[in-house]
C-alpha cells in the first residue's frame, strides 16, 4: 500500500517552454502533498506544501510564479515549471501523507527535467 | 527549529562489513526519526522509523537504528554489508503530533567494496 507515482518520469524541454509534472497516490487519499528540488549530489530542498483544496504555501526563495502546484483532488497535485530554463534542470521528487499517518511520507520515484 | 547531521557524506565498506552511518539531530520536542534510501534516479524508499516505544527499530533490509535520547542520535547500522546496499541514505525528523515538514540531512553515499 501507500505507493506514489510520478509522471513524467524523465522530460526534456526547450527554454521558454511549460512542462507539468504529475503525482499521483494510488492507493489512498492524499490530504498533503509536498514537492521537493534536489540538485545532484545534495539533499531534497522543500519547494512546496499543498492541501487538497487550497493553495499551496512556498518555502523562502522558491517562485510561486514560476513553480505552479495544483492539488485538486485527493489524489492528484500538479507541478508546473513556467518558463523554463537550464537552472531549472533538476530532479523533482513528491510525496504524500494521508490522512491516517500524517507523519509518514510517501514519495514517489521522482521526474528527472532537462532544460535545453 | 529542528536539524539533522549526518556525519560522512561518503562512506566505503567492505562486502559483509559492518555498516554504520551516523545521524544525529536536535529538535525542541520529541521527534519522529527516519531513514530513507535512495537509489540512483529514483524517489526516497523508507527503511525504518522511530516514533514511540522501543528505541531499536528494525526496517527493511536487515538495517536497524537506535533512538538514544541522550546523545540525540539515531545511527543505522547493518551487521553485513551487501552490494546492493549501496546507495545514499537520508536521516530525516519531524516533529512528534502530527504533520509537520520534515527536515533532511545531507545524506551519506554507501560505497560497498567487493
Amino acid at each position: 500500500g501507500a505507493v506514489v507515482s510520478q509522471h513524467p518520469s524523465r522530460v526534456i524541454c526547450k527554454s521558454g517552454t511549460s512542462v507539468k509534472i504529475e503525482c499521483r497516490s494510488l492507493d489512498f487519499q492524499a490530504t498533503t502533498m509536498f514537492w521537493y528540488r534536489q540538485f545532484p549530489k545534495q539533499s531534497l530542498m522543500l519547494m512546496a506544501t499543498s492541501n487538497e483544496g487550497s493553495k499551496a504555501t512556498y518555502e523562502q526563495g522558491v517562485e510561486k510564479d514560476k513553480f505552479l502546484i495544483n492539488h485538486a483532488s485527493l489524489t492528484l497535485s500538479t507541478l508546473t515549471v513556467t518558463s523554463a530554463h537550464p537552472e531549472d534542470s533538476s530532479f523533482y521528487i513528491c510525496s504524500a501523507t494521508g490522512t491516517s499517518v500524517s507523519y509518514e511520507q510517501y514519495f514517489g520515484p521522482g521526474t528527472r527535467l532537462t532544460v535545453t | 527549529a529542528q536539524s539533522v547531521t549526518q556525519l560522512g557524506s561518503h562512506v566505503s565498506v567492505s562486502e559483509g562489513a559492518l555498516v554504520l552511518l551516523r545521524c544525529n539531530y536536535s529538535s525542541s520536542v520529541p521527534p519522529y526519526l527516519f531513514w530513507y534510501v535512495q537509489y540512483p534516479n529514483q524517489g526516497l524508499q523508507l527503511l525504518l522509523k522511530y516514533t514511540t516505544g522501543a528505541t531499536l527499530v528494525k526496517g527493511i533490509n536487515g538495517f536497524e537504528a537506535e533512538f538514544k535520547k541522550s546523545e540525540t542520535s539515531f545511527h543505522l547500522t547493518k551487521p553485513s554489508a551487501h552490494m546492493s546496499d549501496a546507495a545514499e541514505y537520508f536521516c530525516a525528523v519531524i516533529k512528534s503530533g502530527g504533520y509537520q515538514k520534515v527536515t533532511f540531512g545531507t545524506g551519506t553515499k554507501l560505497q560497498v567494496i567487493p
